[in-house]
């Protein structure tokens, strides 16, 4: 099975700062990774899925780049309801999930 | 507005059944697959199993194989999930979600608000 190894677990950012998160999977899944936001309380939403492509209605200062194992999550300049987990999922096949990443504001 | 409504939280004893609902709206069930996700405490997402809102067919988690059953009324505009012979390990947050196509896609573009499942004696 393929292990989807998010990183950091949690981190703590200005407002204003840009964001970074990493996603490794263990094995080759193309660009078939997605995004998911789940502020505190609330269920996931879908933020970029086919590794780069931004969901409807989602703020443009959220954007995401990689293939093959290594991807990427960016929030340029950070808002305050950026506050929430993030996590990522691959789906070529049976969906995984990366553990989440937890973002706080400084 | 697309939405997808779930039944409200349950309590079990071991060895039990539970059967959660997830209805639409804003949009025709049968022409999206549909999935179920859980999410135990402290534990990253886990995928259920899918199920084509359209014909009916499904593809199980091994994990849950033999102990999960998804079904839909299509008239009704509801989904279903049945987890059987509950342990605590089944204790979790449960959400159905919707693919973004009905030929699967494998990603989720509405969730349900959840549906707590607890597992005590």
């Amino acid at each position: 099975d393929v292990q989807m190894t998010q990183s950091p677990s949690s981190l703590s950012a200005s407002v204003g700062d840009t964001v970074t998160i990493t996603c490794r999977a263990s094995q080759d899944i193309s660009i078939y990774l997605a995004w998911h936001q789940q502020k505190p309380g609330r269920p996931p939403t879908l933020l970029i899925h086919t590794a780069s492509t931004l969901q409807s209605g989602v703020p443009s200062r959220f954007s995401g780049s990689g293939s093959g194992t290594d991807f990427t999550l960016t929030i340029s300049s950070l808002q305050p309801e950026d506050v929430a987990s993030y996590f990522c999922q691959k789906y070529n096949g049976a969906p995984a999930f990366g553990q989440g990443t937890k973002v706080e504001i400084k | 507005q697309v939405q997808l409504m779930q039944s409200g939280a349950e309590v079990k004893k071991p060895g039990a059944s539970v059967k959660v609902s997830c209805k639409a709206s804003g949009y025709i069930l049968s022409n999206y697959a549909l999935h179920w996700v859980r999410q135990a405490p402290g534990q990253r997402l886990e995928w259920v199993g899918w199920i084509s809102a359209g014909n009916g067919n499904t593809k199980y988690s091994d994990k849950f194989q033999g102990r999960v059953s998804l079904t839909r009324d299509t008239s009704a505009g509801t989904a279903y999930m049945e987890l059987s012979s509950l342990t605590s390990e089944d204790a979790a947050l449960y959400y159905c979600a919707r693919d973004p196509s009905s030929t699967l896609l494998w990603y989720f573009d509405v969730w349900g608000q959840g549906t707590m499942v607890t597992v005590s004696s």
